[in-house]
């Protein structure tokens, strides 16, 4: 069935640096993937997603890019702010309407 | 605009007690999931419905059946509760059509079984 892996579970970064996280999925079906941002006690919101025409998105300081050779997709936040702490997730969607997520990605940004 | 609705916030089950828990949403979404999420393990689907009168399993469905009622609600059932059903549970919808899109969360519900 459709799995989407994640990477890394947690991860440290001093304020300011840039910060990847990268998913890899196994449906070659998937055309839509998005990342998701949830805050402590709140269900997760869209931050940015890319479909499957596409090789490379950006909305400020974040991107995402997407190998679909690879099947992997990343993540990209740059200039990083201590409002950037939280889990992040990635998800792959394709023509069954299944929306399946990745493991999440705890964030801390030290300042 | 209230966007996706889960009740309720909190709840506290005995073993082998059910319960359901409802979710509603006001955007005119054609599809709707729920999920469970553990630490460590993500958002796991339960089941989805892809659109009004039909319903799927996804990854983890053991232990739940589901109702799409109308448009608007998609409730979870728990038949017989058990404490490896100890979660919190997020409902979502999002418009389907020709292109895939994001995905509305409810703000989820926390679900303890003793």
């Amino acid at each position: 069935g459709e799995n989407v892996e994640q990477h890394p579970s947690t991860l440290s970064v001093q304020e300011g640096d840039s910060a990847v996280i990268k998913c890899t999925y196994s449906d070659s079906a998937s055309n839509y993937f998005p990342w998701y941002k949830q805050e402590l006690g709140k269900g997760p919101q869209l931050i940015i997603d890319i479909r499957s025409n596409v090789g490379e998105k950006k909305d400020q300081r974040i991107a995402v890019t997407l190998n679909k050779t690879a099947k992997h997709f990343s993540l990209h936040i740059t200039e990083t702010q201590p409002e950037d702490s939280a889990v992040y997730f990635c998800a792959a969607s394709g023509v069954t309407y299944k929306y399946i997520f990745g493991t999440g990605t705890r964030l801390k940004v030290l300042a | 605009n209230a966007g996706v609705t889960q009740t309720p916030k909190f709840q506290v089950l005995k073993t082998g007690q059910s319960m359901t828990l409802q979710c509603a949403q006001d955007m005119n979404h054609n599809s709707m999931y729920w999920y469970r999420q553990d630490p460590g393990m993500g958002l796991r689907l339960i089941y989805y419905s892809a659109s009004e009168g039909t319903t799927d399993k996804g990854e983890v469905p053991n232990g739940y059946n589901v109702s799409r009622l109308n448009k608007r609600e998609f409730s979870l059932r728990l038949e017989s509760a058990a404490p490896s059903q100890t979660s919190v549970y997020f409902c979502a919808s999002r418009p389907t059509g020709q292109m895939n899109t994001e995905a509305f969360f409810g703000q989820g519900t926390r679900l303890t079984v003793v």
